[in-house]
């Protein structure tokens, strides 16, 4: 496609269950990013892969958040035991090569709620 | 550290007249700085970016912005607002860590504007 897509647009699940949400990024772009938008505040930076690697992880809030890559292209970020302070829209952005002066491109987001 | 401070969570003005969305940037290295603009329920749209070339940015839309290293400023300007600018603004700095970009966003600035 054109540009970043993310499956689902939206996503309400209940408190305990495990969600993936799903970035299919721009065609030869090597960095995907994730990040997450709290309500009123802008994008926090999730994980960064390059290629296949998670090369920085940093911002995975806790060891019920992690993605995956492994073809390069498409990613997933699953995350386990969900709780309600997980409501956000989770943003994927791709750039072509993850330079200091590349543009990320973004998808449109996932908006999760946990009830 | 990088951080980015935008002033003004809401800025309302009236259609023609000039929009002016405020920016300060923290770096410890010469920074990258972009603005995006998101509307409702869609992804982040890159309006212009600075990149060490020229200070003043042309962007889409008729958006521009200076940057003002003495300031550690880069504020976004439009001579005469028109209704479809309505929307959610953010100002960004990129740097590198462990050879990996990252972005870090502003909370954004909400731009309403009055018929």
């Amino acid at each position: 496609g054109a540009g970043v897509s993310q499956t689902p647009s939206n996503k309400v699940t209940e408190k305990g269950k495990y969600v993936e949400l799903r970035c299919d990024p721009i065609s030869g772009h090597t960095a995907l990013y994730w990040y997450r938008q709290s309500l009123g505040q802008g994008p926090e930076f999730l994980i960064y892969f390059q290629g296949t690697g998670a090369a920085d992880d940093s911002g995975l809030p806790n060891d019920r958040f992690f993605a995956v890559r492994p073809e390069g292209s498409v990613s997933t970020l699953k995350i386990q035991r969900t709780e309600r302070g997980d409501s956000a829209v989770y943003l994927c952005a791709s750039s072509p090569q993850g330079l200091y002066t590349d543009t990320q491109y973004f998808g449109p987001g996932t908006r999760l709620t946990v009830l | 550290a990088q951080s980015v401070t935008q002033l003004g969570s809401h800025v309302s003005v009236s259609e023609g007249a000039l929009v002016l969305l405020r920016c300060n940037y923290s770096s410890s290295v010469p920074p990258y700085l972009f603005w995006y603009v998101q509307y409702p329920n869609q992804g982040l749209q890159l309006l212009l970016k600075y990149t060490s070339a020229a200070t003043l940015v042309k962007g889409i839309n008729g958006f521009e912005a200076e940057f003002k290293k003495s300031e550690t400023s880069f504020h976004l300007t439009k001579p005469s607002a028109h209704m479809s600018d309505a929307a959610e603004y953010f100002c960004a700095v990129s740097y590198i860590i462990q050879g990996a970009q990252k972005l870090v966003f502003g909370q954004g600035t909400r731009l309403t504007i009055n018929p």
